[in-house]
């Protein structure tokens, strides 16, 4: 059964104060491991997808890793408007295999 | 226009009822989803559909129901609302391509909440 973990639950840090989330997961087969940031009362947005062990991406102030137990995202001087929950999802397999999704993170930067 | 759209956004209704959600979306995806999310459990998977002739159950699709009226159209039922289907409602779509990593666009959720 794949498994996702996500710590920690929530965390809070002032602005300018870089910091890591962690993503990890069980799963047999990866087909892609996915970070989606979701702002209260909205859908989940789509971040990165990583799919092997070393892969790297960014986005403004993000950076996702992916190894081959964990993923993290980095934050790097996070502003407030980087307040989000962060959740991370795996697939497994074939594309016509579902994504099992961690129960998040919840970001506050502080002013 | 968003790309997944939800109705109603805010629904309350009392035990027993008939409770209908409805989403449509125009990213000419073949692929939907509707998940429900609550609080410390993540987004869990209701039901999904590779196209307007297959559906299938996910992980927690006990006491729900869906049709898939076109390629555009999914929408989630529950028969007869209870207390514990009070949640946050999320339809979405995705489409494979090459990497086959299903890649979901969300719409912008429904809150249920049953009485």
């Amino acid at each position: 059964e794949d498994q996702v973990t996500q710590s920690p639950e929530a965390l809070r840090l002032q602005e300018g104060e870089s910091s890591s989330l962690n993503c990890s997961y069980t799963v047999s087969g990866l087909r892609g491991l996915f970070w989606y940031r979701q702002d209260p009362g909205k859908g989940p947005e789509f971040l990165f997808t990583l799919y092997s062990a070393g892969e790297e991406k960014e986005k403004e102030r993000l950076k996702a890793t992916l190894t081959k137990k964990e993923s993290f995202l980095h934050i790097t001087a996070p502003k407030p408007e980087d307040s989000a929950t962060y959740l991370c999802a795996v697939q497994a397999g074939g594309s016509a295999r579902q994504l099992t999704f961690g129960s998040g993170t919840q970001l506050t930067v502080l002013p | 226009d968003a790309d997944v759209t939800q109705t109603p956004r805010n629904r309350i209704t009392k035990t027993g009822k008939r409770i209908m959600l409805e989403c449509s979306q125009t990213k000419g995806h073949d692929r939907m989803y509707w998940y429900r999310q609550d609080p410390g459990l993540g987004l869990r998977l209701i039901y999904y559909s590779f196209d307007v002739k297959d559906i299938n159950k996910g992980e927690i699709s006990d006491g729900y129901s869906v049709s898939r009226q076109a390629q555009a159209k999914f929408s989630l039922s529950l028969e007869s609302a209870i207390p514990n289907q009070t949640a946050l409602y999320f339809c979405a779509t995705s489409d494979p391509g090459t990497s086959g990593a299903n890649v979901l666009t969300f719409g912008a959720g429904s809150r249920l909440t049953v009485l």
